[in-house]
């Protein structure tokens, strides 16, 4: 069964460094990897997606993930954060036989001025 | 850009009453699939619907839930008779076909169990 593990709950930084919000996955089978976005009181929206393609895959607003099949992990980035990223992020990984989403427990990214 | 739009979004509803979460996918997707997330929690799985039938559920999804498609655009989540610990953010969400591409989410209903 697929599983994605999110590593620390909540990751502050400031205005302008690097942001780094991990993601550890386990499947039996190539993973189909994606990472979402929730801004306050909103839906999810897809930053990213994994597919079997390039490891390094770019996603809207900046940010980027590699994925590392050596290290099982699907690490999200951005070089330089802003104050509108601020939000939660969630890893999520495809599972069952329609391509139900199983999702982490999810980051939430706090930017200081 | 096309969206997902979910009705209301926010419900209040007595203990034991039954209640319709509403959806309306975008209208050229086949895939619809309903989620929740409790306060706090992680997103969680509900149902997946294609072709005017269950296609998968999980185990949350018991005899207190179903699933239709009434009129080909609406797509409604009904929990026939609420439990305290129903009370969670419900998302619907759809994709165009099968494969590999990202689902578009609704802004979710967050229902409120008193």
């Amino acid at each position: 069964a697929q599983s994605v593990t999110q590593l620390g709950s909540h990751v502050s930084v400031s205005e302008g460094a690097l942001v780094l919000l991990r993601c550890n996955y386990s499947s039996s089978v190539p993973p189909y990897l994606f990472w979402y976005v929730q801004y306050p009181n909103q839906g999810l929206q897809l930053l990213l997606k994994y597919t079997s393609a390039a490891t390094l895959v770019k996603g809207i607003n900046g940010f980027e993930a590699e994925f590392k099949k050596s290290e099982t992990s699907f690490h999200l980035t951005k070089p330089s954060a802003h104050m509108s990223d601020a939000a939660e992020y969630f890893c999520a990984i495809r599972g069952g036989s329609q391509g139900n989403l199983i999702f982490g427990k999810g980051t939430k990214l706090s930017v200081k001025p | 850009e096309p969206e997902v739009t979910q009705t209301p979004s926010h419900q209040v509803t007595q203990m034991g009453q039954e209640v319709i979460l509403r959806c309306v996918p975008i209208s050229n997707h086949l895939y619809f699939y309903w989620y929740r997330q409790i306060l706090g929690q992680k997103v969680e799985f509900l149902v997946s619907f294609y072709n005017n039938e269950i296609s998968e559920k999980s185990e949350i999804f018991d005899d207190q839930f179903s699933v239709e498609r009434p009129d080909g655009s609406n797509f409604t989540l009904k929990i026939r008779s609420t439990k305290l610990e129903d009370s969670a953010m419900y998302f619907c969400a759809s994709k165009r076909r099968d494969g590999n591409y990202g689902y578009t989410f609704g802004s979710g209903t967050r229902l409120t169990v008193v």
